[in-house]
């Protein structure tokens, strides 16, 4: 069974400062996808980015960007020029590659990010 | 990016009656829906998976008599609190997908037992 490990329950960055969330899995698979999911306070679950495992390219997604290091298989979040409305929990969460409708996410349990002014 | 509902937002409820959530996909047909229960401060716990048409398949240790899910169309699934007590207090999540792409999250339902 695939884990996902976020050792980071908590995290503080400053307003317009860069902070990087931590993640790691465990899979046997060589074909997956990755996510990092932000929830608010609101708690609607977000999609911030996705990689897939077979991209040797990192995502970027505005000022979001990740560190896939698929044989460490580390997948750590970055986040730069921090605003105060990424406050939010961050789950990190893999997906099999399995094109069977069932496959489904795994996540980790989560970094609280502060943002500070 | 696809929007998914659910509703109630919050519901309460008294010990020993049963709550039903709905969760629909607005723009898309979610061939499969996922419910997840989540609490306080900790990370989504999946509790079960259903197709269109098909029975919801279970995670273990959640009792299927209990939380009944039905995914009767491309668009609507509905997760039944049966006989509901205090310890079923949480917040519920759906989850919608259409094929093998993108999972879209509802905006969770708050379930309180009194």
């Amino acid at each position: 069974a695939q884990t996902v490990t976020q050792s980071q329950p908590e995290m503080s960055v400053q307003e317009a400062e860069t902070v990087t969330l931590s993640c790691t899995y465990d899979t046997s698979e060589s074909d997956y996808y990755l996510f990092w999911y932000k929830q608010p306070p609101s708690r609607q679950m977000i999609l911030v980015i996705r990689q897939e495992a077979y991209k040797q390219q990192n995502a970027t997604e505005n000022r979001f960007s990740v560190n896939f290091q698929k044989a460490a298989k580390s997948f750590s979040l970055k986040i730069s020029d921090s605003q105060l409305g990424d406050a939010a929990m961050y789950f990190c969460a893999y997906r099999s590659g399995d094109t069977g409708t069932a496959s489904k996410l795994t996540f980790g349990t989560g970094t609280r990010l502060q943002v500070t002014l | 990016g696809a929007v998914v509902s659910q509703h109630p937002s919050w519901v309460i409820c008294k010990s020993g009656t049963s709550v039903k959530i709905e969760c629909r996909s607005l723009d898309f047909q979610a061939t499969t829906m996922f419910w997840y229960r989540q609490f306080p401060k900790q990370s989504l716990m999946l509790m079960a998976t259903s197709n269109e048409g098909s029975k919801a398949t279970y995670e273990q240790g959640v009792e299927k008599d209990k939380f009944l899910i039905n995914h009767a169309s491309l668009t609507l699934s509905t997760l039944t609190v049966t006989s509901a007590h205090p310890e079923d207090s949480s917040f519920y999540i759906c989850s919608a997908r259409s094929g093998i792409h993108e999972q879209y999250f509802g905006p969770g339902t708050r379930l309180t037992v009194t």
